[in-house]
């Protein structure tokens, strides 16, 4: 079974400082991952996404992930946390199998960023 | 580019009516759209998903007669939560995607208040 984890509910840094948000998967086969934010009341922006290539991407407002496969994780990373970063961030993994004409994700539970000034 | 609009962003109504909301891909042509469950402080619960021209494909355990999907254009799907009621309430999100490899992007949700 397809399956995405973050292990941390909440994630709490000090402006200027780097931060890191896990996310490990559990797919068949390559995976497709995508790493989401969202903010209060709001539905969630795309960020970044890995489908093939570097295992470094780089995506949307600094942000950036490393795709390790012997760990199978997929981490979202910021040089430098900034206040206005604090937000809800989802990692996820398109379906594969059935759902794979269609493209359906996978959703972790989520981690809450909290940056402080 | 990619913006999905979505409408209303917040509703509130009586018990037993119904509510149709509205998802657009403004700036490109969605061949697929999903539908999302949003509880407080939770993750996303996919609904359905709805390829254009035809029926929707319902998640285990989603009323289809209940929330009705319509995705009758490249660029607009809708979904109407018939006779609703408190439990209806919730925070609702669309989104598209055009080529199988591209992104969803997201409309910014509709809160639904059934009293």
């Amino acid at each position: 079974a397809q399956s995405v984890a973050q292990p941390e509910d909440q994630v709490n840094v000090a402006e200027g400082n780097p931060l890191t948000v896990k996310c490990t998967y559990s797919v068949s086969g390559n995976p497709y991952l995508f790493w989401y934010v969202q903010y209060p009341n709001r539905g969630l922006q795309f960020l970044l996404k890995y489908i093939t290539g570097d295992n470094l991407v780089k995506g949307s407002y600094g942000f950036e992930a490393e795709f390790n496969k012997s760990q199978t994780s997929f981490h979202l990373k910021k040089p430098s946390a900034l206040v206005s970063d604090s937000a809800l961030y989802f990692c996820a993994v398109r379906g594969l199998g059935g759902s794979s004409n269609t493209g359906k994700l996978i959703f972790g539970q989520g981690t809450t960023l909290q940056v402080k000034p | 580019g990619a913006v999905v609009s979505q409408h209303p962003s917040r509703v509130i109504c009586k018990s037993g009516t119904s509510v149709k909301i509205e998802c657009r891909s403004l700036d490109f042509q969605a061949t697929t759209m999903f539908w999302y469950r949003q509880f407080p402080k939770q993750s996303l619960m996919l609904m359905a998903t709805s390829n254009e021209g035809s029926k929707a494909t319902y998640e285990q355990g989603v009323e289809k007669d209940k929330f009705l999907i319509n995705h009758a254009s490249l660029t607009l799907s809708t979904l109407t939560v018939t006779s609703a009621h408190p439990e209806d309430s919730s925070f609702y999100i669309c989104s598209a995607k055009s080529f199988l490899d591209q992104p969803q992007h997201f409309g910014d949700g509709t809160r639904l208040s059934i009293l």
